[in-house]
């Protein structure tokens, strides 16, 4: 089953901070961030683990709750970089060498 | 730092041609993972091989196969190309490490258009 990202879009200026939401209906083993711009291929950001931990580089953190099988990005303070689509990919718990992407969520930072 | 190669970058055919696309993984990485991607639309999974194994297998049509080769290289062999095929393809590759501890770095795609 595909996860729900939330929200679809959102339009930020710089140095706002935004959040962006990953559920699934199914017990999750891994969530993977990534961020793709127009045309190009995903950037890897960061992984998650069950076990609810919760991770960061630079302005860019994320977290993973377990019990909701929800996982959390935090970008704060952001940047014109920031703009792109990101997707969460999650791996099932059992499952093999799998991503499962959301819809995606469109960032778009103004200056 | 090495990534993921993938070629053609850009490959136009008719319908019901046949199209090759190639993927050379990360250097030492172990698996290769295959993802179509239609216009505004998420990466959707097709196929992964480890150590030259298919390893799992998602919504790849039956005209389409796969293959690692012994350099674990990948080849995505397309047959009877139909106006839907039309999408970028991505390959990804990582090194096995536990699951979901595996990172997977994409390449920059081939854009497959269909005529």
């Amino acid at each position: 089953q595909q996860p729900v990202q939330s929200p679809q879009a959102v339009i930020l200026r710089e140095g706002e901070d935004a959040v962006i939401n990953c559920s699934s209906s199914k017990a999750l083993y891994s969530v993977h961030w990534y961020r793709q711009k127009h045309g190009e291929a995903p950037v890897f950001l960061m992984i998650l683990l069950k076990g609810g931990e919760q991770k960061g580089h630079d302005k860019i953190s994320a977290s993973f709750n377990e019990k909701k099988q929800q996982s959390s990005l935090y970008l704060t303070a952001s940047q014109l970089s920031y703009s792109g689509t990101y997707f969460c990919g999650t791996e099932f718990s059992g499952s093999a060498r799998q991503l499962t992407f959301g819809s995606g969520t469109q960032l778009t930072v103004l200056p | 730092a090495a990534g993921v190669i993938q070629s053609p970058r850009h490959l136009i055919k008719e319908k019901r041609e046949t199209a090759t696309l190639k993927c050379y993984p990360i250097p030492r990485h172990d698996t290769v993972y295959w993802y179509q991607q239609g216009p505004g639309q998420d990466p959707q999974f097709l196929i992964s091989f480890y150590e030259k194994m298919q390893s799992d297998k998602g919504s790849i049509p039956d005209r389409f196969s796969a293959q690692q080769f012994s350099d674990y290289h990948s080849e995505l062999n397309m047959s009877s190309l139909e106006l839907g095929d039309s999408a970028l393809y991505f390959c990804a590759s990582s090194l096995a490490g536990g699951w979901g501890q595996e990172t997977q770095y994409f390449g920059p795609g081939t854009r497959l258009l269909v005529l």
